[in-house]
């Protein structure tokens, strides 16, 4: 089983620009989680998908974040305009069910200068 | 929001050495994991404890749950240099989404 696939794994980009993060789960599970990491607040949770319906969004900071999951195999995060402070390490996650063990991607360390 | 906090928030102890790590948490749950993270990578689950078990094993591991006092502790025995890593614990509320504390950090001397 290849494992939750993230890309890119590194983006570097100017404030103002719009940045794109992909994931593509494990085959079979339904439900999807994206993350944020940074060391002042931690792992916090944007938004979750069961079957690919968007089911809380309250994580997400504010409307400059957009998530899309428009197949079981495939889910994009969009920050536009991004600015410096939404620097950090985004993760998806995938498992069977919510509530499960989950199975994290390797991430996308995101830099916005 | 956060639920679960864990205890040390750092960790130092030499190789062969048992580790604790302690998490307490605020509200009713249906399950508490555990999940480490080597740097710069994602976080792996380790273990997943039910609000109906008191101790779980997963071989060096060993998970307890005291929900009366809204408590769990992971233990690691006979530490190695590869256990060093970031470990949190995740709790379950029944809403399906999991709410990760901000870790322990963990660190093996040779």
């Amino acid at each position: 089983d290849a494992g939750v696939i993230q890309s890119p794994r590194h983006e570097v980009t100017e404030m103002g620009q719009e940045v794109t993060l992909r994931c593509k789960p494990i085959s079979g599970h339904n439900s999807l989680f994206w993350y944020r990491q940074t060391m002042m607040r931690g792992l916090e949770l944007l938004i979750y998908f069961n079957n690919n319906v968007p089911i809380d969004d309250s994580g997400m900071p504010e409307d400059r974040f957009s998530a899309k999951m428009p197949n079981a195999s495939f889910s994009t995060l969009k920050i536009q305009p991004s600015e410096p402070r939404d620097s950090a390490v985004y993760f998806c996650a995938s498992s069977l069910y919510g509530g499960q063990p989950q199975h994290f991607g390797d991430g996308t360390r995101l830099s916005i200068l | 929001s956060q639920q679960g906090e864990e205890d040390p928030q750092a960790l130092s102890i030499q190789e062969g050495e048992n580790a604790t790590m302690n998490c307490s948490y605020k509200t009713s749950i249906n399950n508490l994991q555990w999940y480490r993270q080597n740097s710069g990578r994602g976080l792996v689950h380790l273990i997943l404890i039910r609000s109906n078990e008191r101790e779980k094993h997963s071989g060096r591991l060993r998970v307890t749950l005291d929900t009366s006092k809204k408590s769990s502790s992971l233990l690691i025995t006979a530490s190695r240099a590869a256990d060093t890593a970031s470990y949190f614990c995740a709790t379950e509320e029944g809403d399906d989404k999991i709410i990760f504390g901000k870790g322990t950090r963990l660190h093996i001397l040779p």
